[in-house]
């Protein structure tokens, strides 16, 4: 089953524009990992960030959570045309053995 | 280091045969987790192992899919009788343990005609 749905579905900017993608998610978390995928293949892990987190960066990323609010942002800074893929979030349920529960993810293309 | 590798990239078989998929997990990574992603969905989890035994195996959609990890390192996910619906990209990931950062490898894509 999904339990985080991204927002939006997709989403297009021009290059050196920040790009903001949303989760909202519905059961308590132990954490919520970021990922991207390029082509269908792998995913490449970005950030976790920890129930116990609001904000964490890594270089361009910024991401925040809310569990009051059940949900999560990841900011992309300055983004380039290589950031374009699908972006997913992903939830590590409280009491669901580690397993990550995944969104439909987000399509983000950035127009050189 | 090496990240996660699977084997093989790709794989077209005919309904009905059997299927097995390799994952190498990274080094030193005591959990390991398989996930299948269907065209346009997200990944949606199999089966987690921490060491040799399977911990959660309530993802297999039925009694054709069985994975093993007898040493605690690579594992395999086995596909009997396999169905046109069990065509997929079937992911694996490693981490330290429960609940830390899970690294994917790049999937087999899994055809069945």
């Amino acid at each position: 089953s999904q339990q985080g749905e991204e927002d939006p579905q997709a989403l297009s900017i021009q290059e050196g524009e920040n790009a903001t993608m949303n989760c909202s998610y519905k059961t308590s978390i132990n954490n919520l990992q970021w990922y991207r995928q390029n082509s269908g293949r792998g995913l490449v892990h970005l950030i976790l960030i920890r129930s116990n987190e609001r904000e964490k960066h890594s270089g361009r990323l910024r991401v925040t959570l809310d569990t009051s609010k059940k949900s999560s942002s990841l900011l992309i800074t300055a983004s380039r045309a290589a950031d374009t893929a699908s972006y997913f979030c992903a939830t590590d349920d409280t009491g669901a053995n580690s397993k990550l529960t995944f969104g439909k993810g987000i399509t983000l293309s950035v127009r050189p | 280091g090496a990240g996660v590798s699977q084997t093989p990239s790709n794989k077209v078989t005919e309904k009905g045969k059997y299927v097995e998929l390799r994952c190498d997990p990274i080094s030193g990574h005591t959990a390991l987790y398989w996930y299948r992603q269907s065209l346009g969905q997200g990944p949606e989890f199999l089966i987690y192992f921490q060491g040799t035994g399977a911990a959660d195996d309530s993802g297999l959609p039925n009694d054709r899919f069985f994975a093993v990890r007898p040493e605690g390192s690579v594992s395999t996910l086995k596909i009997q009788r396999t169905e046109r619906g069990d065509s997929a990209v079937y992911l694996c990931a490693s981490s330290l343990g429960s609940s830390w950062a899970q690294y994917f490898g790049p999937g087999t894509r899994l055809l069945v005609l």
